[in-house]
């Protein structure tokens, strides 16, 4: 099991560009989170999904959009990015069982100029 | 609104040293409270999982405890050796749905030999 992945693992934006972040996992988990951690705020949630087909705003979710049309991927946009996005984000999963233990995904480094 | 503190933010031990990490959280309507493991540049790695019904958990070398009621969990790591040096971040998730996180901001180890 590759657990839960994320690409690209890099990526540097000019303001205003748009791109989208991937976030697979393989362990059928029915929910799967997207956060950001930023210096001396630790990790917020920006949006997640308690099931295919299904997004929430979790609590930071102005300047993205979520879509889980699979069960396995979460994808994260960024429609015209800001350098306030500059950022590190994870992807979770977990379970809807008892455990809810979350894994996550190694991140990606958003830099925007 | 959820806020949870990590004090210190930054310790360092010499080899051997049994520690005590700390955790507080302002609303104690918690599911249940999970301590991570976050090594630079990487992502998170779930160490313990405590349900609100539980006291405490343990695993190898590490013993997790929650005092619900006082909003306060503890992370004791006996015998600390030099990777166990990383950044451990607390983290409640909230009765209701989906498991959403609030997240602590961490507390950075380092062990020293």
């Amino acid at each position: 099991n590759a657990g839960v992945t994320q690409t690209p693992k890099f990526r540097v934006l000019k303001t205003g560009q748009s791109m989208t972040l991937l976030c697979a996992q393989d362990m059928n988990h029915e929910y799967m989170y997207w956060y950001r951690q930023d210096p001396g705020m630790g990790l917020r949630l920006i949006h997640y999904s308690v099931g295919e087909g299904t997004t929430a705003k979790g609590e930071v979710p102005d300047g993205y959009n979520v879509s889980r049309l699979k069960k396995q991927n979460f994808l994260l946009g960024l429609e015209s990015a800001a350098p306030s996005q500059t950022s590190v984000y994870f992807c979770a999963s977990s379970d809807r069982g008892n455990t809810d233990t979350q894994y996550f995904g190694p991140g990606t480094r958003l830099t925007v100029l | 609104k959820q806020e949870v503190t990590q004090i210190p933010a930054a310790l360092s031990v010499p080899e051997g040293e049994n520690l005590v990490l700390n955790c507080s959280f302002t609303d104690s309507a918690i599911y249940n409270l999970q301590w991570f493991r976050q090594d630079p540049g990487k992502g998170l790695t779930s160490l313990l999982l405590i349900q609100s019904s539980q006291r405490e958990q343990t695993s190898g070398r590490l013993n997790a405890s929650l005092d619900k009621s006082s909003g306060r969990s503890t992370l004791y790591i006996a015998a600390s050796q030099p990777g166990d040096s990383a950044t451990y971040l607390c983290a409640v998730s909230h009765t209701g749905t989906a498991s959403k996180l609030t997240f602590g901001t961490g507390t950075r180890l380092q062990v020293t030999l």
